[in-house]
């Protein structure tokens, strides 16, 4: 069965630094892994995704994330933070043989000037 | 623009009532899912619906129901609501057979029920 979890539920930075959210997952076949954002007051939507084609993924407004099989990781990067980056962040696995995805539990991404 | 409404984005109600949160896809999607979303506790799948008339439970059916009686709409039936269904409620679509090869699943802005 597919899994993932996320290390940290708040993670607090200064803007310009970097933002680092770790997600680790677990997975019996080779994933497919996902980071959602949801900014306050609004639905999800897909910042990015590893389907199995290069391990370093780039997303929407500047983020990126490393698919690592050795350590099971797919923490996701920012080299400088921004005010608009608050937000909350899920990584997400595919169920496989399904049209599910399963969502670790969220990371809440606070900016400070 | 691809768009996916729900129908009330606020919403306050008394224990016992019947309660019933609608959602609405413009995209001509198969697959349509209720989520609920807890602090801590991220999302979690109430319903699966890949048709419609077709549904399948998610990991917290326990209180909720839901109706799919055309393929733009998916409804979620709380019969009887209690306190502890006190949450966030997030509607969300994709193709059928795409979502594990692309994640892409698009999601409402959130049903925010609060039971007394």
């Amino acid at each position: 069965a597919q899994s993932v979890t996320q290390l940290g539920s708040h993670v607090s930075v200064s803007e310009g630094a970097l933002v680092l959210l770790r997600c680790n997952y677990s997975s019996s076949v080779p994933p497919y892994l996902f980071w959602y954002v949801q900014y306050p007051n609004q639905g999800l939507q897909l910042l990015l995704k590893y389907t199995s084609a290069a391990t370093l993924v780039k997303g929407i407004n500047g983020f990126e994330a490393e698919f690592k099989k050795s350590e099971t990781s797919f923490h996701l990067t920012k080299p400088s933070a921004h005010m608009s980056d608050a937000a909350e962040y899920f990584c997400a696995v595919s169920q496989i043989g399904t049209d599910k995805l399963i969502f670790g539990t969220g990371t809440r991404l606070q900016v400070f000037p | 623009d691809v768009k996916v409404t729900q129908s009330s984005r606020y919403l306050v109600k008394r224990t016992g009532e019947k309660v019933f949160l609608e959602c609405v896809q413009d995209m001509d999607h198969e697959n349509m899912f209720w989520y609920r979303q807890d602090p801590g506790l991220g999302l979690r799948l109430i319903y699966f619906s890949y048709d419609v008339k077709m549904k399948e439970k998610g990991d917290i059916p326990e209180g909720y129901s839901v109706s799919r009686e055309k393929k733009e709409r998916f409804s979620l039936i709380l019969e009887s609501a209690s306190t502890n269904q006190t949450s966030m409620y997030l509607c969300a679509s994709s193709l059928r057979g795409r979502t594990v090869s692309t994640g892409e699943l698009f999601f409402g802005e959130g049903s925010r029920l609060t039971v007394l």
